[in-house]
């Protein structure tokens, strides 16, 4: 089963507006962690936030907002106020535990390409 | 600002060629990844380290692929002999232990013909 579902092969969204990109995970670790990454037609792979299983509030970062609901499965990030820099690949990511550590291998889901426009 | 260097940037190399992609992580990071990103296979994990010492390479196929730290400023991949279904962009992470991913290099991307 994928650990990681993104369900938008693409989304656009105009200038100034907000956008929500899906995420559902599937982990039976009761420690967890999600990411969001965002990758410009560059290729470089941008951290964007970080969302811990054991967080009680939704993490934010900026115009960045992960929409964390435990119980669904689900960490939807929300982009406020979009930009033309925004339009990007953005891939949502899980790490389960690992050794004890924070730090371990990334599950990527296959990404939303985001599409701002004027 | 601290960043994940690699090189070389772009490779392009024939069938059958060695190749060896190398990765300076960030001064201080004691955790080093490999991944690597296909159209068909997206992003995927092929190897990592923690203070050099080799984690998990479940992903690395490993009649061809080795992965090594000869020391903590230097990681290298290397594909013996190269294939073209290994064409793909690899990127190098590395983080501190009990913090989060977030550094990435900017990847190589081989193409092999």
């Amino acid at each position: 089963a994928q650990k990681i579902t993104q369900t938008q092969p693409g989304m656009f969204v105009q200038e100034k507006e907000a956008v929500t990109l899906d995420c559902t995970y599937d982990t039976s670790d009761p420690s967890y962690g999600l990411f969001w990454y965002k990758q410009p037609s560059s290729g470089e792979m941008i951290f964007l936030i970080y969302q811990g299983s054991y967080d009680q509030q939704n993490a934010t970062e900026g115009r960045y907002s992960l929409n964390f609901q435990k119980a669904r499965k689900s960490a939807n990030l929300v982009i406020s106020a979009s930009q033309l820099g925004d339009s990007a690949m953005y891939f949502c990511a899980m790490r389960e535990a690992d050794r004890g550590s924070t730090l371990g291998r990334l599950y990527f889901g296959r990404g939303t390409q985001l599409t701002v426009w004027p | 600002d601290a960043r994940v260097t690699q090189t070389p940037r772009d490779k392009v190399t024939e069938m059958g060629q060695e190749v060896t992609m190398r990765c300076q992580p960030i001064l201080g990071h004691n955790t080093v990844f490999w991944y690597r990103q296909t159209m068909m296979q997206g992003l995927e994990l092929l190897a990592y380290f923690r203070n050099r010492a080799p984690l998990d390479d479940s992903g690395m196929p490993k009649d061809r692929f080795s992965a090594e730290m000869p020391d903590a400023t230097l990681a290298t991949l290397k594909i013996q002999p190269s294939e073209p279904r290994d064409s793909a962009v690899y990127f190098c992470a590395s983080g501190e232990d009990r913090r989060f991913l977030r550094f990435f290099g900017p990847g190589t991307r081989l193409t092999v013909l």
